[in-house]
């Protein structure tokens, strides 16, 4: 089955400086990479994905990039306020089904 | 407003005591699943559902059951549950067969067995 790792498992930026996230995959079926922020004592919310016929997909200052050959994509967040402080999961999925996280990052954004 | 619904979002139970976690969504997808998380775990699937009356295991589906009857319920059912089953709980849905269909998750329910 699927495996996800990812790294690092806690990141301390600080504000106004660039984060990024790495997940590798190991089933080359998986075709959706979706990136999950979860404040503490909240749910997680989906921030970012990206489907594996796109090599790369930005929104505003988050932007995701994703090696399909290589079986790895990463997260990168720009410009880092506090309010990005969070726990960052990534996930793998097929077709909308099974989706499995890595462990996750702790991002701690220092004023 | 598009929701996954579970209840209640705060459990205290002893060991033994059969106890069942709703969840609920009005986004009529097919796919459900259950999670477990816990510190330095991330997300574990339980159980997931891919319609109505079709059940799978996940990664940890031991001391759980879930049911499929109708498309917008699948409850998590501990028939019997253990202090190792203490854990934040998480339910989500997605519009199964279509890439690009994001998991869309409850609120969670915190569950504790003394």
């Amino acid at each position: 089955g699927e495996n996800v790792e990812q790294h690092p498992s806690t990141l301390s930026v600080q504000e106004g400086d660039s984060a990024v996230i790495k997940c590798t995959y190991s089933d080359s079926a998986s075709n959706y990479f979706p990136w999950y922020k979860q404040e503490l004592g909240k749910r997680p919310q989906l921030i970012i994905d990206i489907r594996s016929n796109v090599g790369e997909k930005k929104d505003q200052r988050i932007a995701v990039t994703l090696n399909k050959t290589a079986k790895h994509f990463s997260l990168h967040i720009t410009e880092t306020q506090p309010e990005d402080s969070a726990v960052y999961f990534c996930a793998a999925s097929m077709n909308g089904q099974n989706f499995v996280f890595g462990p996750g990052t702790r991002l701690s954004v220092l004023p | 407003e598009a929701q996954v619904t579970q209840n209640p979002r705060y459990l205290i139970t002893v060991t033994g005591k059969k106890l069942t976690v709703t969840c609920s969504q009005n986004m009529n997808h097919e796919y459900m699943s259950w999670y477990r998380q816990d510190p330095g775990l991330g997300l574990r699937q339980i159980y997931y559902s891919m319609n109505v009356e079709v059940t799978d295991k996940g990664d940890v589906p031991e001391g759980y059951k879930v049911s499929r009857k109708e498309k917008r319920n699948f409850p998590l059912i501990l028939e019997s549950p253990s202090p190792n089953q203490t854990s934040l709980y998480f339910c989500a849905s997605s519009l199964w067969g279509r890439v690009g269909s994001p998991l869309h998750f409850g609120n969670g329910t915190r569950l504790t067995v003394t």
